[in-house]
């Protein structure tokens, strides 16, 4: 099965409240990595946290990881319109292939 | 810099023809990467390069794709003959080898196979 499956698959929220998305993922990893992607357009880089760190933060966006239970989550604090995307969790195993490998994305629609 | 340049935007064609996309990385990014998105499969890794030399291929789908990176700043997949299941999105993304952080991804190339 895949690695790394983003919940829920899709989310809508009102304008200035706060949005999670989750990640689950199977093997052990040397990072996992947030991208948006919006409609039509490339992935960009959100947010990358280490095997070894529980927490981060940037701007608006906060990371957790939970490696005892495999485990991601992506707060989008006060979101704003601006915000709908889709967001994709990446992971990069600690052995064997090192390419990033992507879930299925959570699709946000910010209501303004 | 321009970013990953990725062309055509849009390709259209029909079934049987042959299908060349291009790639320029980021300058100075010597790791290269080609991802399919579909609406079904999601995000899939295709192929990826270090320093210009195929590293993982596993994820090509048959043999009708085949992808080259002849120089540092420059790089192809083809797929001939093509078939309508082949119609995606295709990404190339760029990083520099020795970093581990993020990917940066092309515009995308939009093929439709009639």
């Amino acid at each position: 099965s895949q690695q790394g499956e983003e919940d829920p698959q899709a989310l809508s929220i009102q304008e200035g409240e706060n949005a999670t998305m989750n990640c689950s993922y199977k093997t052990s990893i040397n990072n996992l990595q947030w991208y948006r992607q919006n409609s039509g357009r490339g992935l960009v880089h959100l947010i990358l946290i280490r095997s070894n760190e529980r927490e981060k933060h940037s701007g608006r966006l906060r990371v957790t990881l939970d490696t005892s239970k495999k485990s991601s989550s992506l707060l989008i604090t006060a979101s704003r319109a601006a915000d709908t995307a889709s967001y994709f969790c990446a992971t990069r195993r600690d052995t064997g292939r090192r390419a990033l490998t992507f879930g299925s994305g959570t699709r946000l629609q910010v209501q303004p | 810099d321009a970013g990953v340049i990725q062309s055509p935007r849009h390709e259209v064609t029909e079934m049987g023809q042959e299908v060349t996309l291009r790639c320029k990385p980021i300058s100075g990014h010597n790791s290269l990467f080609w991802y399919r998105q579909t609406m079904m499969r999601g995000l899939e890794l295709l192929i990826y390069f270090n320093n210009n030399v195929p590293i993982d291929d596993s994820g090509m789908p048959e043999d009708r794709f085949s992808a080259k990176m002849p120089n540092a700043s420059f790089s192809t997949l083809k797929i001939q003959p093509s078939e309508p299941r082949d119609s995606a999105v295709y990404f190339c993304a760029s990083k520099p080898l020795l970093r581990d952080n993020e990917q940066f991804f092309g515009p995308g190339t939009r093929l439709t196979v009639l």
